[in-house]
């Protein structure tokens, strides 16, 4: 199985920071990567495909790059609604996996 | 507007069986593949079961492979699994989720683009 490691677990910040969280792959996965945002007591949400591609409607400050095995989330300017869990996902081999998340929160 | 309402979650002994269903509308189902994803209490996201848009790709998480079955009724608009042999580590919340893009099989899984609000099982004595 294709293991994927985010870094940090957790992270403080404050509003208007940029914010990194990165994700590493056991092995190349091309740009076979998503990124989902989960609220407390919601469901995830879909962010970002393909390592860079933003799904429609969501915010222009978050970003994504990356390929092969190291990849970034970026929000430019933190707001107070991005407070959420960030999960990795990579879809190149079965079984799909996730990051283990990371957790943001406002200083 | 794409809706997903889980159901069917619950207490159920160790050993016991449940059936998970998902109803979905705002979309044309049938077009769609379709994926089970749990969440054990304060825990991650994993993937459980895939199941293509006719029913043809179907692949399991070795975790639960040979005790949950996947299945789908376009006609009903319905996601199902069906959850044997349940112990504690089968405690979570359960999401169906559409994945996209939509494709003819044979597919795997790819993005999940919408999520239910989950339904909980938790396996207890």
């Amino acid at each position: 199985d294709i293991q994927m490691t985010q870094s940090p677990s957790s992270l403080s910040a404050s509003v208007g920071d940029r914010v990194t969280i990165t994700c590493q792959a056991s092995q190349d996965i091309s740009n076979h990567l998503n990124w989902y945002q989960q609220k407390p007591g919601k469901a995830p949400k879909f962010l970002i495909y393909d390592a860079s591609n933003l799904e429609m409607g969501v915010p222009l400050r978050f970003s994504g790059s990356g390929s092969g095995t190291d990849f970034t989330l970026t929000i430019s300017s933190l707001q107070p609604e991005d407070i959420a869990t960030y999960y990795c996902q990579q879809y190149d081999h079965l079984p799909i996996t996730f990051g283990q998340g990371t957790r943001l929160d406002i200083k | 507007e794409v809706q997903l309402v889980e159901s069917g979650g619950g207490l159920v002994q160790p050993g016991g069986s449940l059936r998970l269903s998902c109803a979905a509308s705002g979309f044309t189902f049938s077009n769609y593949a379709m994926n089970w994803v749990r969440q054990a209490p304060g825990k991650g996201l994993e993937w459980v079961s895939y199941i293509g848009r006719s029913g043809g790709s179907i692949y399991y998480a070795d975790s639960v492979k040979g005790r949950f079955t996947i299945s789908r009724d376009n006609a009903k608009k319905s996601l199902y699994m069906l959850m044997n042999s349940l112990t504690a580590e089968d405690t979570a919340v359960y999401y169906c989720a559409r994945d996209f893009p939509p494709e003819d099989e044979p597919t795997t899984p790819v993005i999940f683009d919408y999520w239910g609000q989950g339904t909980l099982v938790t396996v207890s004595s």
